[in-house]
């Protein structure tokens, strides 16, 4: 079964308006998540790290205002699209890497992914 | 900067082929790589992970090898079923849970 969950799996929304994507792990505590972004028919790129209790680390050319990532509990990081535009219609996709007990050392868990349409 | 290329693109196959799909990547010094499969408009499911010192892993009908020194990986999938069809991504990791992705083989069995 999935061991990360992601919500929603998709939204819709108007320009000017934000959006907040959630990130849980099931069953086990993630103290880093990944959070990335795929357009059509291309591959994952990422867009930044999320780290419980502090700042996340944000990849070049990704702006932190725009994404902002909040990692406040050891299972959960949350990405809102701020005054999402067109441009930012995209597939966002969070993971989170094997903790004690849960997965192989090294192995990403993938959340189902958010679609976003941005009106 | 690791760089990371999948061959082919795109491959159809009639059900029951055997069938191998490449991943190539620029720098070997990675800590593992690791095998997904996406459905479209779907997340990624993980398929096999080979650490940086092993050179196979195998999973029901699906065999993946590890060459770090010629940076290539290849995933084999015996007996193909229309079930395959999906795009299969490789992702090398270099430490510090950096993941690159490749940029995907999209997978099409005909029944």
């Amino acid at each position: 079964g999935a061991v990360v969950s992601q919500h929603p799996s998709w939204v819709i929304c108007k320009s000017g308006t934000s959006v907040k994507i959630e990130c849980r792990s099931l069953d086990f505590q993630a103290t880093t998540m990944f959070w990335y972004r795929q357009f059509p028919k291309q591959s994952l790129m990422l867009m930044a790290t999320s780290n419980e209790g502090s700042k996340a680390t944000y990849e070049q050319g990704v702006e932190k205002d725009k994404f902002l990532i909040n990692h406040a509990s050891l299972t959960l990081s949350t990405l809102t699209v701020t005054s999402a535009h067109p441009e930012d219609s995209s597939f966002y996709i969070c993971s989170a890497p094997s903790a004690s007990g849960r997965g192989r050392a090294g192995e990403l868990f993938f959340g189902e992914g958010s679609r976003l349409t941005v009106l | 900067k690791q760089e990371v290329t999948q061959i082919p693109a795109a491959l159809s196959v009639p059900e029951g082929e055997n069938l191998v799909l490449n991943c190539s990547f620029t720098d070997s010094a990675i800590y593992n790589l690791q095998w997904f499969r996406q459905d479209p408009g779907k997340g990624l499911t993980s398929l096999l992970l080979i650490q940086s010192s092993q050179r196979e892993q195998t999973s029901g009908r699906l065999n993946a090898s590890l060459d770090k020194s010629s940076g290539r990986s290849t995933l084999y999938i015996a007996a193909s079923q229309p079930g395959d069809s999906a795009t299969y991504l490789c992702a090398v990791s270099g430490g510090y849970q950096k993941v690159t992705f490749g940029t995907g083989t999209k997978l099409q069995v005909i029944p």
